[in-house]
């Protein structure tokens, strides 16, 4: 059962270009969690969804960043125009459904480090 | 009343030492508090989880401890071995929701 992927493991961008990472859960999962981490610091939650649904995106700012989770396909999520302050380790987490279990646990992706020259 | 508190931002420890990881909630929200382990270059991995409901939880040389009237927890590592050496953190969840609160995380060296 392969874990969570995501792709690519590292993207370089020029400011003003856009990002788009890519997050595949594992087999059974219907929940994606995106979470940024800055250089020496913890993750940070942006964004939680299901499959075509936004749940939570109370971490997210407000303007460039969106994020999707189609019926088919990987979750993506996009950063417009990309800024200095944009590079950090962006971090993909699966959960399956709850039926009737509160909060599973959250199983976590390699990564993608996003360096914005 | 999001933050999650941890110390020390570094540690270092001989081998066969019991190094140990402190965290501080504010949440009484909070219900779940699990403990992730991430080597450089790797995405975090759950080590061991604990709920409010019990003071101590062991799996196999982890154990977290739990103390709900101070709004604390920690982590300790039995033995430790240099293959213990990477970046713990420690995160809470809130029973309403699904995100996790992470601490800042703790550097720990286990020299040989």
């Amino acid at each position: 059962n392969a874990g969570v992927m995501q792709n690519p493991r590292h993207l370089v961008r020029r400011r003003g270009q856009e990002a788009r990472l890519r997050c595949s859960p594992m087999k059974g999962h219907s929940h994606v969690y995106w979470y940024r981490q800055l250089p020496e610091e913890g993750l940070k939650f942006m964004v939680y969804l299901q499959k075509e649904n936004i749940i939570d995106e109370s971490g997210m700012p407000k303007e460039r960043f969106s994020a999707e989770f189609p019926k088919e396909g990987p979750s993506i999520l996009r950063i417009q125009q990309v800024v200095r302050g944009d590079s950090a380790a962006y971090f993909c987490a699966s959960s399956p459904p709850t039926s009737g279990r509160t909060n599973p646990e959250q199983y976590f992706g390699p990564g993608t480090r996003l360096t914005v020259t | 009343q999001q933050q999650v508190k941890q110390s020390p931002q570094s540690l270092i420890v001989q081998k066969g030492g019991i190094p140990i990881i402190n965290c501080a909630y504010e949440n009484t929200a909070f219900d779940y508090f699990p403990w992730y382990q991430q080597f450089p270059g790797k995405g975090p991995a759950l080590l061991i989880a604990i709920r409010p409901d019990v003071s101590e939880k062991k799996e196999g040389r982890f154990t977290i401890s739990f103390n709900k009237s101070a709004k604390q927890f920690s982590l300790h590592i039995m033995d430790s071995q240099p293959g213990d050496s990477a970046t713990y953190f420690c995160a809470a969840r809130n029973n309403a929701g699904n995100m996790l609160t992470f601490g800042g995380g703790t550097r720990l060296m286990v020299k040989p």
